[in-house]
């Protein structure tokens, strides 16, 4: 399987402690975002970056959350100092940059769920 | 601005009718509009995707929907609901022309009785 894949699926932690999470899109996609999904919601958009450059953050994206694509392949997602509100699915998505019309189509990975007690 | 409706949370349809899912979206500008599926415990999928090609769009699994920009909806329609078509549908909306960030609908979770 070559789509998006995220690592762990699953990670319970408590709270005030650090959490770190990761994505790989797929292969030859340069875009790549994250989002966060509560419980009986959609998701909402929190950061994208292009290559290695993040290009937008979502106000939702407080400071004790960072997110990062050094190489503009994988990325990583840190919350640190974890509150109970934090508990929630993190989606990664990746695309390629459209050459024509209309926004790219975003390819989802099946999330981490975090829960923070 | 941009804002996806879904106007109902839940719908219940019996195997072999037909499915409607409702979604009216907001936007200053023309939008990309995009449903997506949710199976429990899986990712997001792509169903379709509409970018002003042509306003009836189809999908996979025989979904399919039309944009109305008079009414400025994007309904998702099946002729024959199938059990594995249980799931929450999303509609979906570009933040602004060509840009990257989506905008979710709150779901619609459909059942398929047998």
């Amino acid at each position: 399987d070559t789509g998006v894949s995220q690592d762990p699926r699953h990670k319970i932690t408590k709270r005030g402690q650090n959490v770190t999470f990761r994505c790989d899109p797929i292969s030859e996609h340069n875009r790549l975002y994250w989002y966060r999904q509560t419980l009986g919601q959609g998701p909402e958009f929190l950061t994208y970056f292009q290559n290695e450059a993040q290009l937008e953050k979502s106000r939702l994206l407080s400071d004790r959350f960072s997110a990062e694509r050094p190489k503009g392949s994988f990325s990583t997602l840190e919350i640190q100092r974890t509150e109970q509100g934090d508990s929630a699915m993190y989606l990664c998505a990746s695309s390629l940059l459209a050459g024509g019309q209309g926004t790219d189509t975003q390819y989802f990975g099946p999330g981490t769920r975090l829960t923070v007690l | 601005a941009q804002s996806v409706t879904q106007l109902d949370s839940h719908v219940s349809v019996s195997e072999g009718t037909p499915v409607l899912l409702r979604c009216n979206y907001s936007s200053s500008y023309s939008p990309s509009l995009f449903w997506y599926v949710q199976h429990p415990n899986k990712g997001l999928q792509l169903l379709l995707k509409y970018t002003s090609a042509a306003t009836l769009v189809k999908g996979i699994n025989g979904f399919e929907a039309e944009f109305k920009k008079s009414e400025t909806s994007f309904h998702l329609t099946k002729p024959s609901a199938h059990m594995s078509d249980a799931a929450e549908y999303f509609c979906v909306v570009s933040s602004q022309t060509g840009a990257n960030n989506l905008f979710f609908g709150t779901g619609t979770r459909l059942t398929v009785i047998p």
